[in-house]
């Protein structure tokens, strides 16, 4: 059974780089991408972007320029980093696998709440 | 890029009823679109893909249709458990949400 499961601080300050890891178990990483999703109130469910196990990375446009996602293959995991974070940014982080052969988001994580305040 | 839209954004059904969502999109997306649901304090479960392509393991009581703007997700026979908010995705230019329908009891 695959599963995810992310990790990282709750609560990140204004200005500062959000850091958040995504463990996944039961399946190799090869051959999927990985990718980070977020739910906030005011936008709803919003794709962050995806890595995939090579290392090659597609952002969405609109957080392009803040977002870093990086893997680490031989230790079955995905990071992601935002940098420069504001109250916008608080919201529920989900990692989750993505099935290019079908075009779904098959596995997800559980979801982690990061709140950006001082 | 690509904008999702649902309607309605919530409805009120009782069990046993017949419940039909409806997801449009900004361009034409194909047949690459995806419907999920949603419980609250969980992640979303994918239920149909590529439009109309039942999820393994979920109930054949869900059923997705349409292509190119407009797709529609239907439930036959409400049960309790489908309470829970659903969502569209694209999958065609990068990916994108709807905003969501949420189906609760009557």
């Amino acid at each position: 059974q695959v599963q995810l499961q992310e990790s990282g601080p709750g609560l990140v300050k204004p200005s500062e780089t959000l850091s958040l890891t995504c463990t996944v178990s039961g399946a190799s990483m090869r051959s999927y991408y990985w990718s980070w999703i977020r739910q906030s109130t005011g936008k709803g469910l919003e794709w962050i972007g995806y890595i995939y196990d090579t290392g090659s990375t597609r952002y969405n446009p609109s957080l392009k320029s803040r977002v870093t996602l990086s893997v680490d293959t031989s230790k079955n995991q995905f990071s992601l980093k935002l940098n420069s974070v504001t109250a916008a940014d608080t919201a529920v982080y989900y990692c989750a696998r993505y099935n290019w052969s079908d075009g779904r988001f098959d596995y997800w994580g559980q979801g982690t709440l990061v709140t950006v305040s001082s | 890029d690509t904008q999702m839209t649902q309607s309605p954004s919530s409805l009120s059904a009782s069990v046993g009823d017949r419940v039909t969502i409806t997801c449009q999109a900004s361009q034409d997306i194909s047949n690459f679109l995806s419907w999920y649901q949603q419980k609250p304090g969980k992640a979303p479960k994918v239920l149909i893909y590529d439009a109309s392509k039942l999820e393994t393991g979920v109930p054949s009581r869900f059923s997705g249709s349409g292509s190119g703007t407009d797709f529609t997700l239907t439930i036959n026979n409400l049960q309790p458990e489908d309470f829970a908010t659903y969502y569209c995705q694209q999958y065609t230019d990068l990916f994108s949400f709807g905003p969501g329908t949420k189906v609760d009891i009557k």
